[in-house]
């Protein structure tokens, strides 16, 4: 997937529990994006981030947080795991913010939260 | 606000028939356009883009859109769909005003290809 990368694939974890995902890239691209999937909603940005250090929320971060501390990595964290937050997380990586560029996709993390 | 709409969460056809995906957008200054496909398991793949350049976009895998402003529509077609096709299909708009190229997703298209 052009270098990026997610981890892990799949997790299982308890309500109330903290979890973290993984995003790494190997492509040196600046801006990074966490999404969720979920059936009937299409893809919702959670967070973004436009450089080292640099992140914004997007339409759905209630319950979500992110850090960025080298440009190869993206951590998605949910803080207390909740019912609603089961759901497939992707990734995306974009190398400039030129909007006609789209985005390069990771795999995807299948999160279950019981 | 921006928001893409996609009829039909199921589309089905048959080996060799049109294919025909449904995007409608809303924006209130010229919008960027995409598609994307998404195979069982794996992330989204660009399938082709519109970007104010020609109003008919051709794709890889033989799909092509086209744009039409007056319909607010960016629809997605294949002349003959192949079992290959069967995947799940974005389409996705941005105006390209907000400075960290976000886009806002449809709620997808599950395109069945039937023998």
């Amino acid at each position: 997937d052009a270098g990026i990368t997610q981890s892990p694939r799949h997790k299982v974890t308890e309500t109330g529990t903290p979890v973290t995902l993984r995003c790494h890239q190997t492509e040196n691209h600046r801006y990074m994006y966490w999404y969720r999937q979920d059936p009937g909603h299409g893809l919702r940005l959670i967070h973004y981030s436009y450089g080292v250090k640099d992140t914004d929320k997007g339409e759905v971060s209630d319950g979500y947080s992110v850090s960025r501390s080298k440009t190869e990595d993206f951590l998605l964290t949910l803080e207390s795991a909740t019912s609603s937050q089961t759901s497939v997380y992707f990734c995306a990586i974009s190398e400039v913010h030129f909007v006609n560029y789209g985005y390069t996709f990771g795999s995807g993390t299948r999160l279950t939260v019981v | 606000a921006q928001s893409v709409t996609q009829l039909g969460s199921h589309v089905s056809v048959s080996e060799g028939a049109l294919v025909l995906l449904r995007c409608n957008y809303s924006s209130s200054v010229p919008p960027y356009l995409f598609w994307y496909v998404q195979y069982p398991n794996q992330g989204l793949q660009l399938l082709l883009k519109y970007t104010s350049a020609a109003t008919l976009v051709k794709g890889i895998n033989g799909f092509e859109a086209e744009f039409k402003k007056s319909e607010t529509s960016f629809h997605l077609t294949k002349p003959s769909a192949h079992m290959s096709d069967a995947a799940e299909y974005f389409c996705a708009v941005s105006d390209g005003r907000d400075n960290f190229n976000k886009f806002y997703f449809g709620s997808g298209t599950k395109l069945n290809v039937k023998p």
